[in-house]
């Protein structure tokens, strides 16, 4: 068990529709990170968060929108969905800040969307 | 753009050989992490390394990290069906807030 807890687990919603994923970070964990994996992409960056604010955003959709809120959990929205948003979304916490002193980084066990 | 590539992909092995698994770029890294994932889970961190020439050990498994900082491998003595998962590895370039990811290595081992 990592410390990082997501919610949905599974999810299964259709084309056009709009969808949260929640995640809660470790405890005295101020960064979260969210990741998308897809099979023929692998795991790819979305966004960071540090302590609230937004530090670094990777390849994330327009219609991809991510927030940290005050008590550090993160909810990622997903609207106007596609077929080929289909993928398992990860949100990870980072042991440090900012700037993580090594870049480890602890998982949640992920959301699994299917768009029909 | 920054490239964490990893060979072999996908990798099928009896119990009891060994192997080993690489990562390259072309960037510096100021850290790189091996994961390893097993299906429907998340990646569980197995290693950092930050120095360059850094040689760690976790029982079987032996992890090094290019004199350069560009490249890492990862050995495995006496592969085990257990070992069985995808292993990534993940790097943080210097002057970089993100951890990007490798495809991953594909392992099978078999009984």
């Amino acid at each position: 068990d990592s410390g990082v807890t997501q919610t949905p687990k599974h999810l299964i919603t259709a084309t056009g529709q709009r969808v949260t994923l929640r995640c809660s970070p470790r405890s005295g964990d101020l960064s979260v990170y969210w990741y998308q994996q897809s099979l023929d992409q692998g795991l790819q960056f979305l966004i960071q968060y540090y302590n609230g604010e937004e530090r670094a955003k990777g390849n994330i959709l327009e219609r991809f929108s991510a927030q940290q809120f005050p008590d550090l959990h993160s909810e990622l929205n997903l609207s106007s969905l596609e077929l080929g948003d289909s993928a398992l979304y990860f949100c990870a916490s980072s042991p440090r800040g900012n700037r993580p002193n090594t870049g480890e980084l602890f998982f949640g066990e992920g959301s699994r969307l299917t768009v029909l | 753009t920054q490239l964490l590539e990893q060979s072999p992909q996908f990798l099928s092995i009896q119990e009891g050989e060994n192997l080993t698994v690489y990562c390259n770029s072309s960037s510096v890294f100021s850290s790189l992490q091996w994961y390893r994932q097993e299906p429907g889970e998340g990646p569980v961190l197995l290693v950092t390394v930050v120095t360059g020439g850094e040689v760690k050990k976790l029982k079987r498994l032996t992890f090094q990290f290019g004199d350069a900082r560009k490249d890492s491998s990862l050995h495995i003595t006496a592969a085990q069906p257990g070992d069985t998962g995808l292993y990534l590895c993940a790097g943080l370039y210097t002057g970089g807030f993100k951890t990007i990811f490798g495809a991953g290595t594909r392992l099978f081992v078999k009984a």
